[in-house]
């Protein structure tokens, strides 16, 4: 299994910028980063998937450096809505391939 | 377009019972998966189907769960007998193939074995 590390938990304020970063020291050639967001009672949902560099759409942007070794998922602007448990999955979309979650990261945005 | 669809959406029965979960994937998707989630942790990976093939079921306990997914599109997972510890969510996920690592997930079904 590809597993990645993330802190356990975050803090933050509404209107401020968080950024979630994620280990992940075994990463191939062919894996992929990609981010998945979850509420309580609901199933998990994706965010934003990179392979190297920068990735931004209407939701977070994703920052891959050039060895890949690590990824920082950054929430523009959070407000109360943004409290999720946000997960860091190296993925090798292959048929070999799965989705492996880990304990994921907890944010919480207090106003 | 409809996500994907879980039913029942939660479920409460007695150890030692039978109990079923099912799925409805979006259409068009080939992948599905079956995912168990406990309190406070990630979701973990039972089984992932390939159409109707069953690709990697490594993590599902064999001696009392089983799948299906007839003609590649809905599946059923199933427990027998549940145990205590059987109690958590169960999530359905589907994706348009293994390539593809989008999954959409549905909303789960809580177990509870009392």
């Amino acid at each position: 299994l590809a597993k990645t590390t993330q802190p356990i938990s975050m803090d933050s304020y509404e209107g401020q910028e968080v950024n979630i970063t994620c280990s992940h020291n075994n990463i191939a050639t062919n894996d992929y980063i990609t981010w998945y967001q979850q509420f309580p009672s609901q199933g998990p949902r994706f965010i934003i998937q990179g392979y190297k560099t920068k990735v931004t759409n209407e939701v977070a942007s994703l920052f891959i450096p050039a060895d890949r070794k690590s990824s920082t998922l950054s929430l523009p602007r959070v407000s109360l809505s943004d409290t999720a448990v946000y997960y860091c999955l190296q993925d090798r979309g292959s048929t070999l391939g799965r989705l492996y979650f880990g304990r994921g990261t907890q944010l919480t945005v207090w106003p | 377009e409809a996500g994907v669809v879980q039913s029942p959406r939660y479920k409460i029965i007695e150890k030692k019972q039978p109990v079923a979960f099912w799925c409805n994937p979006i259409s068009g998707h080939n992948t599905l998966y079956w995912y168990l989630q406990n309190l406070g942790q990630g979701p973990e990976l039972l089984i992932r189907y390939e159409n109707e093939e069953a690709v990697d079921d490594s993590q599902l306990p064999k001696d009392r769960f089983s799948a299906e997914r007839l003609k590649g599109v809905d599946s059923t997972l199933k427990i027998q007998p549940a145990e205590l510890g059987d109690s958590a969510v169960y999530l359905c996920a589907s994706s348009l193939g293994p390539m593809n690592t989008e999954a959409f997930f549905g909303q789960g079904t809580r177990l509870t074995v009392v």
